[in-house]
């Protein structure tokens, strides 16, 4: 399974855009990038996910690099219910999808007031 | 209501003892998922379940025995609890199996504390 590199931590001020970068440089040209996020004392939940192009929902964005060795989740206007550790995940198609999410450690996003 | 629920949310229990944990979603979903989250907070699967028939089971120790009575419900035993077995265990369901842009739907996790 390729793998993702994550920040550990990233901090951001309340009611501003955050970035949230992950590498992948190993990726396959079909595996699909997921991102999930968990909010303390939650379980994992689903924030957007994409292939090749930009991906936009209620959420946040997904800027996908051009050679999608990279992405960027966007929260665009941070709010403190956003503080949680967001995990960047491929996801393969075809038989050698299992099904299974492999978490990575994520980065763990503190939002402040 | 909720969409994937487990019970109970905590448990605590006595090294050597069984404990069971119930897991159900009204999603109608075909695939159901265990997921163990340890002290340092990383995730790993477990099981995964596709139309009650065991599809993954990522080397857990067989006293683990995930149960499917049907296609809402997958339940987790454990024998012989062991200290290391301390953690949370999450629950989840996806529309499809190995669905590379399904979504997996969590619970709220069982906290398991072994004395």
């Amino acid at each position: 399974d390729a793998k993702t590199t994550q920040p550990n931590s990233m901090e951001s001020n309340e009611e501003e855009p955050v970035h949230l970068p992950c590498n992948h440089s190993t990726i396959s040209g079909t595996d699909y990038i997921h991102w999930y996020r968990q909010l303390p004392s939650q379980g994992p939940e689903y924030v957007i996910h994409g292939l090749t192009s930009n991906v936009n929902n209620r959420m946040a964005s997904l800027a996908i690099a051009e050679d999608r060795k990279s992405s960027t989740l966007i929260l665009h206007r941070a709010t403190l219910r956003d503080a949680a550790v967001y995990y960047c995940i491929l996801r393969e198609q075809g038989s050698s999808n299992t099904g299974k999410l492999i978490f990575g450690q994520g980065t763990t996003l503190q939002v402040k007031p | 209501d909720t969409a994937v629920s487990q019970t109970p949310k905590y448990l605590v229990t006595q090294m050597g003892n069984d404990k069971s944990i119930k897991c159900e979603q009204n999603l109608g979903h075909d695939t159901m998922y265990w997921y163990k989250q340890d002290s340092k907070k990383f995730l790993k699967i477990m099981f995964s379940y596709n139309n009650k028939e065991l599809i993954i089971n990522e080397t857990v120790p067989n006293r683990f025995s995930p149960k499917s009575p049907d296609k809402a419900h997958l339940n987790l035993h454990i024998n012989s609890l062991e200290l290391g077995d301390s953690a949370v265990y999450f629950c989840a369901s996806s529309q499809v199996f190995a669905g590379s842009t399904d979504t997996q739907y969590f619970g709220p996790g069982t906290r398991l504390t072994v004395l």
